[in-house]
């Protein structure tokens, strides 16, 4: 059984085109992650929802856009790619509050030509 | 400005020995401190988490410390196996007081044990 899911696992598109990545975790938590993990592998948090609700957001561009239908999932659409936001994306997720354990998905590397 | 430095040298033993991996941080007053482990092309695994009220944190070969006045936290593996080389990461709660302490991440040490 995967606990913390992510489709797809590489995304390769052009830049200007808008995708999405979506994340399901199973393990009945109420916190879920999105990470951006560039090339020199710094993690950085970019939104955190909590029962549904948003209660993190970082300094992200406008252009991504989470989105979480039940606790269980956590979709991220991204509008009009550009270079810089080749990455891997992580979901993840844990028990509230912020500072337990996460539990992270496999990853989506997405690469902007 | 708040700061997490991790040896940013690679780090190689050999098949036995301890490992002991760093994490300073400035700046910063946490209260919980966590260690993963990410292995190439995949997300990062939870090892330990330890409060800043506990010196010190065992899970079978691995221990943690935690220095609230150096402000460092140490990872080390006993009895190193090569199955031990990954990148390991600690993560510091920071924000504003109450649950919505977000981790705020390091860069991670590359561990290699050699046979």
């Amino acid at each position: 059984d995967t606990a913390v899911s992510q489709t797809p696992k590489y995304l390769v598109t052009q830049m200007g085109n808008d995708k999405s990545i979506k994340c399901e975790q199973n393990l009945g938590h109420d916190t879920m992650y999105w990470y951006k993990q560039d090339s020199k592998k710094f993690l950085k948090i970019m939104f955190s929802y909590n029962n549904k609700e948003l209660i993190i957001n970082e300094t992200v561009p406008n252009r991504f856009s989470p989105k979480s239908p039940d606790k269980a999932h956590l979709n991220l659409h991204i509008n009009s790619l550009e270079l810089g936001d080749s990455a891997v994306y992580f979901c993840a997720s844990s028990q509230y509050p912020l500072f337990n354990e996460q539990f992270f998905g496999p990853g989506t590397r997405l690469t902007v030509l | 400005s708040q700061k997490i430095e991790q040896n940013s040298e690679a780090l190689n033993i050999q098949e036995g020995k301890t490992a002991t991996l760093t994490c300073n941080y400035t700046n910063y007053s946490p209260a919980y401190l966590q260690w993963y482990r990410q292995d190439p092309g995949r997300g990062p695994v939870f090892l330990l988490l330890i409060r800043e009220n506990e010196k010190e944190k065992r899970k079978e070969r691995l221990k943690v410390t935690f220095d609230t006045t150096l402000k460092q936290s140490l990872f080390h593996i006993t009895a190193s196996q090569p199955a031990d080389s990954a990148t390991y990461l600690c993560a510091l709660d920071r924000g504003n007081a109450g649950n919505n302490r977000k981790l705020i991440w390091g860069l991670g040490t590359s561990l290699a044990v050699n046979p």
